[in-house]
């Protein structure tokens, strides 16, 4: 049984570069979420998909970020223009879409913009 | 605008005792809440969770207590293990806006051996 897996685990960047992440989410998980975890803070949602659908986008997406899920498999999460406050670790979710609902999450990937 | 408070930032107990964490929220129209726990370098992992249709849910040594009427959610550890020792973070779901959970800041449990 593999669970969430996320590439890179870490990104050192510049101001302004263009990152990319992936996420894999277990295999029969329908819906598949980002979230951003900054130092003393929770989780906080940034978007999801229900299948290759983005049906939410939280405010904190800013139109940096560029989210998709090709064939509601894996996902990317972009960010063109990193700025340093975009430092934080991001982390992916899964679950089946059905009932109380339980998020799975990955490991998560260290952003650090320098 | 926080949803979900967890006020202890840490908390530190004895080997064998009982562990209460706890959490509370703003917003009535939650009707899911969650617990995760989360160590270093890693993400959280599923815990234990409640439907806001029950006011109980246990699971091993791990018991969830939901109290709708004060808006507060506790976990309970007994007995605490020094391998519980790790961020705990309380989530909660919002039944009309789609699937996102909102989470709380988080109390660091330190077991003492």
């Amino acid at each position: 049984d593999t669970g969430v897996s996320q590439d890179p685990r870490h990104k050192i960047t510049k101001r302004g570069q263009n990152v990319t992440f992936r996420c894999d989410p277990i295999s029969e998980h329908n819906r598949l979420y980002w979230y951003r975890q900054t130092l003393g803070q929770g989780p906080e949602f940034l978007t999801y998909f229900q299948n290759e659908a983005q049906l939410e986008k939280s405010r904190l997406l800013s139109d940096r970020f560029s989210a998709e899920r090709p064939k509601g498999s894996f996902s990317t999460l972009e960010i063109q223009r990193t700025e340093q406050g975009d430092s934080a670790m991001y982390l992916c979710a899964s679950s089946l879409g059905q009932g109380m609902d339980t998020q799975y999450f990955g490991p998560g990937t260290r952003l650090t913009v320098l | 605008d926080q949803q979900v408070k967890q006020n202890s930032p840490s908390l530190s107990v004895q080997e064998g005792r009982i562990s209460i964490l706890n959490c509370d929220y703003t917003n009535s129209m939650f009707d899911y809440f969650l617990w995760y726990k989360k160590y270093p370098a890693e993400g959280p992992t599923f815990l234990i969770s409640i439907s806001s249709i029950k006011d109980k849910n246990e699971d091993g040594r791990f018991t969830v207590f939901l109290n709708k009427s004060a808006k507060h959610l506790s976990l309970h550890i007994v007995p605490s293990q020094p391998g519980d020792s790790a961020v705990y973070f309380c989530a909660a779901r919002r039944w009309n806006t789609g699937n996102q959970f909102y989470f709380g800041t988080g109390t660091s449990l330190t077991v003492i051996p």
